[in-house]
């Protein structure tokens, strides 16, 4: 079935470095991908999506570029801030509607 | 962005009793919602996606019987926990299917944490 692997953390960085959380799924055709985030004692919000394949979605400096010959869709943003401190999930759309999601990653930026 | 809110954001309850829980679409109709249970530091899991009108679709190993979900307008979908038990605690995520054109997002509600005494 679906599936979604995503990298295991928690990742520790020092504000302004730079960040990579890697993703990768398994899906029948071409789901659209999306990226969410979950800020401590708060729900999940959407940070970016892409729809086909080469789309490039972007959010507040977030990058993510929805590669089909690797079936990835690796999250990266160029200087990381403390307020970017929270859990990240990687959720490429399910067949029915559904989004299949990551364990997610936990992010920390140390000031 | 649109807004999904859920009622109550947290619950405690005795072994045995029921809760319900109310997911709504604010801005917006949702002919499909989504219901998922995320456990401690773990990932959401898909419970069933519920349908306006029509009998809510339950992945494999989720009882029906037990979380019994109702979507009877094309703002509010809910969850009823029945007879809860300790290992029903959890913290329950619904999110709501807005499609516009050819676009489709989903909104997800800020969660309710159940805790079964």
């Amino acid at each position: 079935g679906d599936s979604v692997t995503q990298m295991e953390g928690p990742v520790t960085l020092s504000e302004e470095a730079f960040l990579t959380i890697n993703c990768t799924y398994t899906a029948t055709g071409y789901p659209s991908l999306f990226w969410y985030v979950q800020y401590p004692g708060e729900g999940l919000q959407l940070l970016l999506k892409a729809t086909k394949a080469d789309d490039k979605g972007s959010n507040k400096g977030f990058e993510a570029t929805y590669r089909k010959e690797t079936t990835s869709f690796h999250l990266e943003k160029g200087s990381v801030q403390v307020s970017d401190s929270a859990v990240y999930f990687c959720a490429p759309a399910g067949s029915g509607g559904n989004l299949i999601f990551g364990k997610g990653t936990k992010l920390s930026v140390k000031p | 962005g649109a807004v999904v809110s859920q009622h109550p954001s947290r619950v405690i309850c005795k072994s045995g009793t029921s809760v319900k829980i109310e997911c709504r679409s604010l801005d917006f109709q949702a002919t499909t919602m989504f219901w998922y249970r995320q456990f401690p530091k773990q990932s959401l899991m898909l419970m069933a996606t519920s349908n306006e009108g029509s009998k809510a679709t339950y992945e494999q190993g989720v009882e029906k019987d037990k979380f019994l979900i109702n979507h009877a307008s094309l703002t509010l979908s809910t969850l009823t926990v029945t007879s809860a038990h300790p290992e029903d605690s959890s913290f329950y995520i619904c999110s709501a299917r807005d499609l516009v054109g050819a676009e489709e997002t989903q909104y997800f509600g800020p969660g309710t944490r159940l805790l079964v005494l």
